[in-house]
């Protein structure tokens, strides 16, 4: 069964500066999707970054980026110039891809992000 | 279109009683998910449709939740004798079949309160 772990519960990062969440999965498959999704209290998840795990290069949108390491099966989310609106629930997600019909998806349990003015 | 809509968005309830959640998806995505979320966690997975079949129950979906989705478009989860572990935030999220993102949308979500 494919699982995904973020050994980090909380995290804090001072404004302006650059924090990185971490998380690892298990999967005997080849053709998935990795997602970080942002939740903010009380508010609906929106998608931040996506990775497809054929394409070897790294994704990054504007200030976040990730560090995708197919063979150790991590995927950690870095966020540069952190921003007060960054302060959320951050959830790594794994969804297989099955020749282009997807499962459902697997959460995290989520680490959340505190940003110090 | 606006996204993911659900409805109510917090829902206080005493225990046995019986409620019902509904979800409205992005008009053109063929699959409707629903996940339960408990504080702190993460979402689980509870079942998910493609257009009006429900393809896949979660272990965590007891004999008393039952879900629709009777016209392929909108859907219901109803959760009947409610106990005081069924509180917990419920949401709904809409894909397409075949997605070139794998993106999956989610709606606010339903929060239950069993008292």
């Amino acid at each position: 069964a494919q699982t995904v772990t973020q050994s980090q519960p909380e995290m804090s990062v001072q404004e302006a500066e650059t924090v990185t969440l971490s998380c690892t999965y298990d999967t005997s498959e080849s053709d998935y999707y990795l997602f970080w999704y942002k939740q903010p209290p009380s508010r609906q998840m929106i998608l931040v970054i996506r990775q497809e795990a054929y394409k070897q290069q790294n994704a990054t949108e504007n200030r976040f980026s990730v560090n995708f390491q197919k063979a150790a099966k991590s995927f950690s989310l870095k966020i540069s110039d952190s921003q007060l609106g960054d302060a959320a629930m951050y959830f790594c997600a794994y969804r297989i891809n099955y020749g282009g019909s997807q499962g459902n998806l697997i959460f995290g349990k989520g680490t959340k992000l505190s940003v110090k003015p | 279109d606006t996204g993911v809509s659900q409805d109510p968005r917090h829902k206080i309830t005493k225990r046995g009683q019986n409620v019902t959640f509904r979800c409205d998806p992005i008009s053109e995505h063929n699959r409707l998910y629903w996940y339960r979320q408990t504080l702190g966690q993460g979402p689980e997975f509870l079942t998910y449709f493609q257009n009006e079949a429900q393809l896949e129950k979660s272990r965590l979906l007891s004999d008393r939740f039952s879900a629709e989705r009777p016209k392929g478009s909108f859907s219901t989860l109803e959760i009947q004798r409610t106990e005081q572990g069924d509180s917990a935030m419920y949401l709904c999220a809409s894909s397409l079949l075949h997605s070139n993102t794998g993106e999956l949308f989610f709606g606010e979500g339903s929060r239950l309160t069993v008292l």
